[in-house]
């Protein structure tokens, strides 16, 4: 299995801030990587697939880079809406494979 | 607009089988695969495993063993099976389709999610 590692586990920021969230693939994933959102009680949500592509409807304040093994999720302008869990996911190969989350939370 | 609603018991005994069904609505079932992810509380996701339209199954190796999924296009429905459950598998289980393409691969449209809990 390939195995996906997020840091930080946590963070405390404030509004206004930017924000960077990095992710690390145990193998080469090639662009096979996507970023979702979840907030308490939800589904989490798709922002960014294959890297660095923008779901449709997803502010364009996230972004997303990388490739290989090593990938970043960055909010430019956090706002309030934006305090959540962010999970990163391979979808390189199965069985698909999940960072352990990033807990984004109001400094 | 596609939409995905999970059904089943909240809670089963251990040592007994846990059965769930997604259903699709507003789209057709074909062309995607259709996977399950689960996630016990205040923990992270877990991929459980994903059928295809026309059946093809691929599924977490930690599960294989216990784990039975099925597709019934006529009712624009799949289907999950999990063996012998214990305390370990309670969680909250998601229903997620999965666009596979050459350069496109993520879970784009999620159920709301079903809490499965183990217990006697």
């Amino acid at each position: 299995d390939i195995q996906m590692t997020q840091s930080p586990s946590s963070l405390s920021a404030s509004v206004g801030d930017r924000v960077t969230i990095t992710c690390r693939a145990s193998q080469s994933i090639s662009s096979f990587l996507n970023w979702y959102q979840q907030k308490p009680g939800k589904a989490p949500n798709l922002l960014i697939y294959a890297a660095s592509s923008l779901q449709s409807g997803v502010p364009s304040r996230f972004s997303g880079s990388g490739s290989g093994t090593d990938f970043t999720l960055t909010i430019s302008s956090l706002q309030p809406e934006d305090f959540a869990t962010y999970y990163c996911q391979q979808s390189y190969s199965t069985p698909r494979t999940f960072g352990q989350g990033t807990k984004l939370e109001i400094k | 607009q596609v939409q995905l609603q999970e059904s089943g018991p909240g809670l089963v005994k251990p040592s007994e089988t846990l059965s769930l069904t997604c259903t699709v609505s507003g789209g057709s079932i074909t062309s995607y695969y259709w996977s399950w992810i689960r996630q016990p509380a205040g923990k992270g996701l877990e991929w459980i495993g994903r059928i295809s339209s026309s059946g093809s199954t691929n599924c977490n190796p930690s599960l294989k063993s216990r784990l039975t999924m099925s597709v019934d296009t006529s009712k624009n429905q799949f289907s999950l099976k999990l063996t012998s459950v214990t305390a370990a598998d309670t969680a909250v289980y998601y229903c997620a389709r999965e666009i596979s393409q050459e350069t496109i691969r993520a879970f784009d449209v999620w159920g709301q999610g079903t809490m499965a809990t183990v217990s006697s």
